[in-house]
């Protein structure tokens, strides 16, 4: 089934600094690759997608490639502030069973 | 406004009692999802139905219960069979995975605390 590997937390960067967290899966035929973003007591949002390699998915100045030679979909934003501190999944999904989540990756951004 | 409501948002119950979570989503989603979230631990499926009156277990069944009588309504019930059932539980939905539209959709969470 569907597996993914995310980079450890928490992460601690100060604001305006860059931003990357590791995201790796394995997955049958071609998943589709999700980000989302769960900031405290909430739910989880949807933060990006990509659906085929070589596609980038983006919002809110995050990026994500779907590397399908590397199995990635690393996470980035070139400059954090406060407000993006929240844990941060990433998810493969083959369309036919769940999405499978990774634990997760908590982002403290400090002032 | 379209989306998925949980209710309620804290819930208390004594060990022993069963519980019923409430998840209705007015997106006309085919497909809903339980999960349950723990410090550290990530997302763990529970349970999920693709269509009404058919569900499946996920990874963690054990001690749950779940109905899909209606499309939009999808009822989680924790029993007293569930050894650890504090944590905080998340409903979603989605399109079913023909339209290539895979995306999940989540509701705020209920915190569920036994005592």
């Amino acid at each position: 089934g569907d597996s993914v590997t995310q980079m450890e937390g928490p992460v601690t960067l100060s604001e305006e600094a860059f931003l990357t967290i590791n995201c790796t899966y394995t997955a049958t035929g071609y998943p589709s690759l999700f980000w989302y973003v769960q900031y405290p007591g909430e739910g989880l949002q949807l933060l990006l997608k990509a659906t085929k390699a070589d596609d980038k998915g983006s919002n809110k100045g995050f990026e994500a490639t779907y590397r399908k030679e590397t199995t990635s979909f690393h996470l980035e934003k070139g400059s954090v502030q406060v407000s993006d501190s929240a844990v941060y999944f990433c998810a493969p999904s083959s369309g036919n069973t769940p999405l499978v989540f990774g634990k997760g990756t908590r982002l403290s951004v400090i002032a | 406004d379209g989306g998925i409501t949980q209710s309620p948002k804290y819930l208390f119950r004594k060990e022993g009692q069963n519980v019923t979570l409430s998840c209705e989503q007015n997106l006309n989603h085919d497909a809903m999802y339980w999960y349950r979230q723990d410090p550290g631990q990530g997302l763990r499926l529970i349970y999920y139905s693709q269509i009404v009156n058919d569900f499946q277990k996920g990874d963690i069944a054990e001690g749950y219960s779940v109905s899909r009588e209606k499309k939009e309504s999808f009822p989680l019930t924790v029993t007293s069979a569930q050894k650890n059932p504090t944590a905080f539980y998340l409903c979603a939905s989605s399109m079913p995975p023909w339209t290539g539209f895979y995306e999940q959709y989540f509701g705020p969470g209920t915190r569920l605390t036994v005592t």
